[in-house]
């Protein structure tokens, strides 16, 4: 199986700050790799799938980056309604697997 | 607009088989390259991919999980049913299900999810 790691696990930051999340793929996976966020008791939310292609209606502070097993989700201007938890997810090979999240919450 | 939707119980008992079933609208699973796959989330945990099912019947389970999965799908219905057998208070979660568009295994649209607690 391919693990996915996820680092920070929880990051604390304003309202107007760059962040970056990151998920290393524990073997190469091409860009076959997707960015879901997830608001408490709420279903996730597709950003971000080919590692790089935002989905229709993503903002576009919300970029991907990578290829291979590195790779970023950054937002560029947090904004209070993107205080959420985040998972990558791999779809090279199967089984199918998601990262452990990071927890995004407000400073 | 696609839309889909978990049902079935909230609470089971250990050793008893659990099914669930998504009920979608906006899309055929008679389409080529169109899925629906399950996702399970226990509480305060990271999110775990299942099993999905394509539109022309080819299945793929979860390997950790394969014997206690079955997946169907019911095209004039617009269902597909999961069943889980001799659950354990472990896979007490909030179980989704979502859609798999046809140009990769990514999830677009999800379920709401229906949390199942397994205890006696």
């Amino acid at each position: 199986d391919i693990q996915l790691t996820q680092s920070p696990s929880f990051l604390s930051a304003s309202v107007g700050d760059r962040v970056t999340i990151t998920c290393r793929a524990s073997q190469g996976i091409s860009s076959y790799l997707a960015w879901y966020q997830q608001e408490p008791g709420k279903a996730p939310k597709l950003l971000i799938y080919a590692a790089a292609t935002l989905q229709s209606g993503v903002p576009s502070r919300f970029s991907g980056s990578g290829s291979g097993t590195e790779f970023a989700l950054t937002i560029s201007s947090l904004q209070p309604e993107d205080f959420a938890t985040y998972y990558c997810q791999q779809l090279n090979s199967y089984p199918l697997t998601f990262g452990g999240g990071t927890k995004v919450e407000i400073k | 607009q696609i839309t889909l939707k978990e049902s079935g119980p909230t609470l089971v008992k250990p050793t008893q088989t659990l099914t669930l079933t998504c009920t979608f609208s906006g899309f055929s699973l008679s389409t080529s390259g169109v899925g629906v796959g399950w996702i399970r989330q226990p509480p305060g945990k990271a999110l775990e991919w299942l099993v999905l099912i394509y539109w022309d019947d080819d299945k793929r389970y979860s390997p950790s999980l394969k014997s206690r999965l079955t997946i169907t799908k019911d095209t004039s219905k617009n269902q597909v049913v999961l069943t889980m057998t001799n659950m354990d208070p472990v896979d007490t979660a909030t179980y989704y299900c979502a859609h798999i568009p046809g140009y990769g295994d990514y999830f677009d649209y999800w379920g709401q999810g229906t949390l199942v607690t397994v205890s006696s």
